[in-house]
């Protein structure tokens, strides 16, 4: 089966500039999450999705960010306008229903903010 | 709030050598625990699961609830095993709850 995939693997922006990352999670997968590591810190969570209804977005940081899920197939998070500190590696993962179903993870995308 | 402690940062050890990344948890309930890794160009992938209480790849790990720890142990160490290793935890209820990860702990195995 095709896994997690996301895009773009690398973005390279300058601070205030908006960034698009895209997530197609397995086909079937209801359950899409999005995970953020910053240099030197823990993969933290930032938003849950089951179909296209955000179950559970704590780990947002703050209103520069906004996912969606539209039809409830992939997910998209903008980050507008970007900060230094946004920069790190940014995950997705899907999983099936089921009490905490195993995460199948993309290979995230790289953000560097200039 | 849940918390992850891998208090290593780096581990290296030799080829035959055994090998424990630790894991220390905070949590008042009883968790779901999770052991991740990530080889070389590799995506973050499931290694193991306390529920399941399976060895993987030869690597096993225990809950135990007392010291708040699910070490991971693998008796002799393989080159295959170099990866980073997260360990995750999850609150048990229905459906699905955030991992919270620890920072991970790169397992260098040396030939």
């Amino acid at each position: 089966e095709a896994g997690v995939t996301q895009f773009p693997s690398h973005s390279v922006i300058e601070k205030g500039q908006t960034v698009t990352l895209r997530c197609d999670p397995i086909s079937g997968h209801d359950n899409l999450y999005w995970y953020r590591r910053v240099m030197g810190k823990e993969i933290k969570f930032l938003l849950h999705f089951v179909k296209e209804s955000k179950q559970d977005e704590s780990g947002m940081p703050n209103n520069r960010f906004l996912a969606e899920r539209t039809g409830g197939t992939y997910s998209t998070l903008k980050v507008q306008p970007a900060e230094l500190e946004d920069s790190g590696v940014y995950f997705c993962a899907s999983s099936q229903q089921g009490n905490n179903s195993p995460l199948h993870f993309g290979n995230g995308t790289r953000l560097t903010v200039t | 709030a849940q918390r992850v402690t891998q208090p290593e940062k780096l581990l290296s050890v030799f080829k035959g050598a055994p090998v424990e990344l630790k894991c220390n948890y905070s949590y008042s309930g009883s968790p779901e625990l999770f052991w991740y890794v990530q080889y070389s160009r590799q995506r973050l992938q499931l290694l193991l699961r306390h529920i399941s209480r399976e060895s993987i790849k030869g690597f096993t790990a225990d809950l135990n609830k007392g010291e708040t720890s699910f070490h991971l142990k693998k008796p002799f160490a393989q080159e295959e095993d170099s990866a980073m290793y997260y360990c995750a935890l999850a609150v048990p209820r229905a459906g699905n709850t955030p991992l919270v990860f620890g920072k991970g702990t790169r397992l260098s195995v040396i030939a």
